[in-house]
């Protein structure tokens, strides 16, 4: 079936350096939506991408969608404590069904 | 937008008894589904509620072990049967307003069997 394959698992950061998550599908997407899951919360919609090439910021983050409309990225600029959690992406597929990544999860060095 | 009440928020139950969650949308809703998470894990699509019909199942998940309803556009009930132990999870509720919009969430159920 179609997957969207999501990188890395962890990432370790200093409160302040950068952050980037990846997803990249099998098939060609109908759009892709980026959320945040705060530990012990919820997935919370972050944003979505529709167009080809598309680039979107909210504040210090900014997401991008290939131009095959396959990829994906999340990049976090001089991260905080309140970034903490895990990224998914989901894929709207053909059948307009969402398809999860395995998430990134953002830690804070102490 | 969409506000998901969900309940219960946690439960503890027996094996080989059965648990039903209960969800509801704030608004009518087109889409609503039912996930499973695993701690640490991404969500695992259980089924789709289908208002006034059965749900769609994914690969893995039975109508028997999870029999699902939908009576009208904003509120769902998941129930887990026969709980095992590997039935122990995070159950979310969740809702689409259409075909390609966003997905708004319940608070989840966490769910130990014992």
């Amino acid at each position: 079936g179609q997957q969207v394959m999501q990188i890395p698992q962890y990432q370790h950061v200093q409160e302040g350096e950068d952050f980037t998550t990846y997803c990249n599908s099998s098939t060609t997407l109908s759009n892709i939506q980026w959320y945040k899951q705060r530990p012990g919360g919820h997935p919370v919609f972050l944003i979505q991408l529709v167009k080809s090439g598309e680039v979107k910021k909210q504040k210090r983050l900014t997401f991008q969608f290939g131009e095959a409309k396959k990829n994906s990225s999340l990049h976090i600029t001089a991260t905080q404590t309140t970034d903490v959690g895990t990224y998914f992406c989901a894929g709207l597929d053909s059948n307009y069904q969402l398809i999860w990544g395995a998430g990134t999860k953002l830690i804070i060095k102490p | 937008s969409a506000v998901i009440s969900q309940k219960p928020s946690r439960d503890i139950c027996q094996r080989g008894t059965s648990l039903t969650i209960q969800c509801q949308v704030d608004s009518q809703v087109t889409m609503m589904f039912w996930y499973r998470q695993q701690p640490g894990q991404s969500l695992t699509l259980i089924a789709t509620a289908n208002q006034g019909s059965e749900a769609t199942y994914e690969s893995g998940f039975v109508i028997d072990k999870f029999p699902i309803s939908r009576p009208n556009l904003t509120f769902s009930t998941l129930t887990v049967s026969n709980m095992s132990p590997e039935d122990s999870s995070i159950y979310l509720c969740s809702a689409r307003t259409g075909v390609g919009t966003e997905a708004f969430f319940g608070q989840g159920t966490r769910l130990t069997v014992v």
